[in-house]
């Protein structure tokens, strides 16, 4: 199986200041034949599903801002928020797809300094 | 756009079978590109993949080792849904149930999740 590593397990930011979660995948899930990295990251909020933000590594799912940004390639991903919206608190995570069993980052708790 | 509606009962005794069904709107289950996944999510084991059912020109099922001895996942293309069985719960499968939509693409979307609790 994929094991996914995020870090750190919970962060505090400032509203307006950037936010940064990393998340590492012990083998790589860039798929060759096509150059996609098959990564996403969900927010979740209390009581919802997990929602995708961000999905080949640094696709932007529709509807999401701006300030949500993913980078990284192969085992070693990063997830930006540029400036901390009091709505954005919420616990996020990592997902590889790349192969079955799907498999998830413990997730981050992100909340408001 | 794509709707995924679960239900299922919300408490299931140890040792008995846990089912739920999940209805897909906007979308086939029999679709050639899309796969139906159920996911579970507890404190001790976080988000968890259980399994997934998919067609392309014959039905398959991957289904996760940790589970595999106890879950069928069946379409059912009269009604297009999806449905989960765990077999011979016990109070460690207590969790909030989800399905989802998957493929050669990220989960979704997601169903609304239930909460099954397995107690007597």
């Amino acid at each position: 199986d994929i094991v996914m590593t995020q870090s750190p397990d919970s962060l505090a930011v400032s509203l307006g200041e950037r936010a940064t979660i990393n998340c590492k995948s012990s083998q790589s899930v860039l798929y060759s034949s096509n150059n996609k990295n098959y990564f996403a990251w969900y927010q979740q909020k209390p009581g919802q599903p997990p929602k995708v933000l961000i999905y080949w590594a640094s696709t932007r799912e529709s509807g999401v801002p701006d300030r949500f940004s993913g980078s990284g390639s192969g085992t070693d991903f990063t997830l930006t928020i540029s400036s901390l919206q009091a709505e954005d608190v919420a616990v996020y995570y990592c997902q590889q797809y790349y192969s079955t069993p799907y498999t998830f980052g413990q997730g981050t708790k992100l909340e408001i300094k | 756009q794509v709707q995924l509606q679960q239900s299922g009962p919300g408490l299931v005794k140890p040792s008995q079978t846990l089912s739920l069904t999940c209805a897909i709107s906007g979308d086939s289950v029999s679709s050639n590109s899309a796969a139906w996944n159920w996911i579970r999510q507890s404190p001790s084991r976080g988000l968890e993949w259980l399994g997934r059912t998919y067609y392309r020109s014959k039905w398959y099922n991957d289904y996760a080792v940790s589970v595999k001895s106890r879950i069928t996942i069946n379409p059912d293309t009269s009604k297009n849904q999806f449905s989960l069985q765990l077999n011979s719960v016990t109070p460690e499968d207590t969790a909030v149930y989800y399905c989802a939509r998957g493929g050669s693409w990220p989960l979704a979307p997601w169903g609304q999740g239930t909460l099954v609790t397995v107690s007597s």
